[in-house]
């Protein structure tokens, strides 16, 4: 079992410029969370999917940021324009129907907006 | 609005020692408590969960303790270890809305040898 892969694992961009996240969860996995992790602001949910549907985006802190999940084994997390205070690491999570609550996290993908 | 308050938010225990973490919700609908360790570099892993049903549930040397009337929970570590070195993060959800957490600030844990 690969666990949930996130890419890319670091990511340095300028301000205004568009990233993309992508997270793979665990195979057979029919939930998908995305979580913000900051010192000052802890671990956030920012939105997640059941059956590739997202059910509840209440979290995504503005506009600029868009997730999709186009099939049962591929999200993204789009920011655009990118910002400074964007810079966190950023996780992707899985779970599935027998065990709805055990959530298996990916390695995260560390941001920095210059 | 921060539905669960962790303390402490550092805590340094020596070798062998017992470490605790204590956690307080607001919402009384939240029924599943977990605790998720987190080592540098990498993502939370569920280490231990409880549900209000029970007051205590024990895995090896990780206890949770949990008082429904007072809505706090505690972890607690017995013969701490410096492999248990971590960040410790407290949470809560509710089975209906598919378990959505709800993350304390996290607690960085330093076992010294």
């Amino acid at each position: 079992d690969a666990g949930v892969i996130q890419s890319p694992r670091h990511e340095v961009t300028e301000m205004g410029q568009e990233v993309t996240l992508r997270c793979k969860p665990i195979s057979g996995h029919n939930s998908l969370f995305w979580y913000r992790q900051t010192m000052m602001r802890g671990l956030e949910l920012l939105i997640y999917f059941n059956n590739n549907v997202p059910i509840d985006d209440s979290g995504m802190p503005e506009d600029r940021f868009s997730a999709k999940m186009p099939n049962a084994s591929f999200s993204t997390l789009k920011i655009q324009p990118s910002e400074p205070r964007d810079s966190a690491v950023y996780f992707c999570a899985s779970s599935f129907a027998g065990a709805p609550d055990t959530q298996y996290f990916g390695p995260g993908t560390r941001l920095t907006v210059l | 609005q921060q539905q669960v308050k962790q303390s402490p938010q550092s805590l340094i225990v020596q070798k062998g020692g017992i470490s605790i973490i204590n956690c307080a919700y607001e919402n009384t609908a939240f029924d599943y408590f977990p605790w998720y360790q987190q080592f540098p570099g990498k993502g939370p892993a569920l280490l231990i969960a409880i549900r209000p049903d029970v007051s205590e549930k024990k895995e090896g040397r990780f206890t949770i303790s949990f008082n429904k009337s007072a809505k706090q929970f505690s972890l607690h570590i017995m013969d701490s270890q410096p492999g248990d070195s971590a960040t410790y993060f407290c949470a809560a959800s509710r089975q209906g809305s598919n378990y959505k957490l709800t993350f304390g600030k996290g607690t960085l844990l330093t076992v010294n040898p």
